[in-house]
């Protein structure tokens, strides 16, 4: 089974700064590879897939990177509706896999 | 516009069966390709997916539930199900549906509120 492993666990970031945020995987997943977003009370949002194809909606200042085993999602500019939780998960095989989570938090 | 609901008991007993229905409503469940799916988030926790199914009723299961998960759907109603058996405290829960984007592969791009789940006699 697949171990995904995101750090850093929490991230402590200014409005308007960069985030940078990291996946790894225990073995290649290839591109297989999603981003999401969830904040309290709420289901994840898909931010990205593929790796790096944001889904429908998302804005430009989210990017994403990566592909085997290290994955990196960006977000350029941090906006105030921007600090959340943040999963990667894998599907290149069964079982599904998500990682842990990165909590983006204001500085 | 896709949308998905769970519904089920809110608390169920433990060493009983826990019983949720995902609804879609503004699209078919037969659709190719895609495998429609259970994911769970234990209180303050990350996500855990517990398994999926095709509308021919392929399944896949997390092997660390497989003994106690059965997912199933219903095509006429536009439904699939989750049932877990053997409960314990440690399946206290959001159980939410969800299904993959249009374009295919196993994330998820359409999700239900969730349905807290609380295990406890």
């Amino acid at each position: 089974e697949i171990v995904m492993t995101q750090s850093p666990a929490t991230l402590s970031v200014s409005p308007g700064e960069r985030a940078t945020l990291s996946c790894r995987a225990s073995q290649s997943v290839g591109r297989n590879l999603a981003w999401y977003q969830q904040k309290p009370g709420q289901p994840p949002r898909l931010l990205m897939y593929g790796a790096s194809t944001r889904a429908t909606g998302i804005p430009a200042r989210f990017s994403g990177s990566g592909s085997g085993t290290e994955f990196t999602l960006t977000i350029s500019s941090l906006q105030s509706e921007d600090f959340a939780l943040y999963y990667c998960q894998q599907y290149n095989s069964w079982p599904l896999i998500f990682g842990g989570g990165t909590k983006v938090e204001i500085k | 516009q896709l949308q998905l609901q769970e519904s089920g008991p809110g608390l169920v007993k433990p060493s009983e069966t826990l019983s949720l229905t995902c609804t879609v409503s503004g699209g078919s469940i037969s659709t190719t390709n895609l495998y429609w799916g259970w994911i769970r988030q234990s209180p303050g926790k990350g996500l855990d997916w517990i398994g999926s199914i095709s509308y021919r009723g392929t399944t896949y299961y997390n092997p660390s539930l497989k003994s106690r998960v059965t997912i199933s759907v219903d095509t006429s109603k536009n439904q699939f199900s989750l049932k877990l058996s053997s409960v314990t405290a440690a399946d206290t829960a959001v159980y939410y549906c969800a299904r993959p984007p249009d374009y295919g592969g196993n994330s998820w791009d359409y999700w239900g509120q969730g349905s807290l789940v609380t295990v406890s006699s």
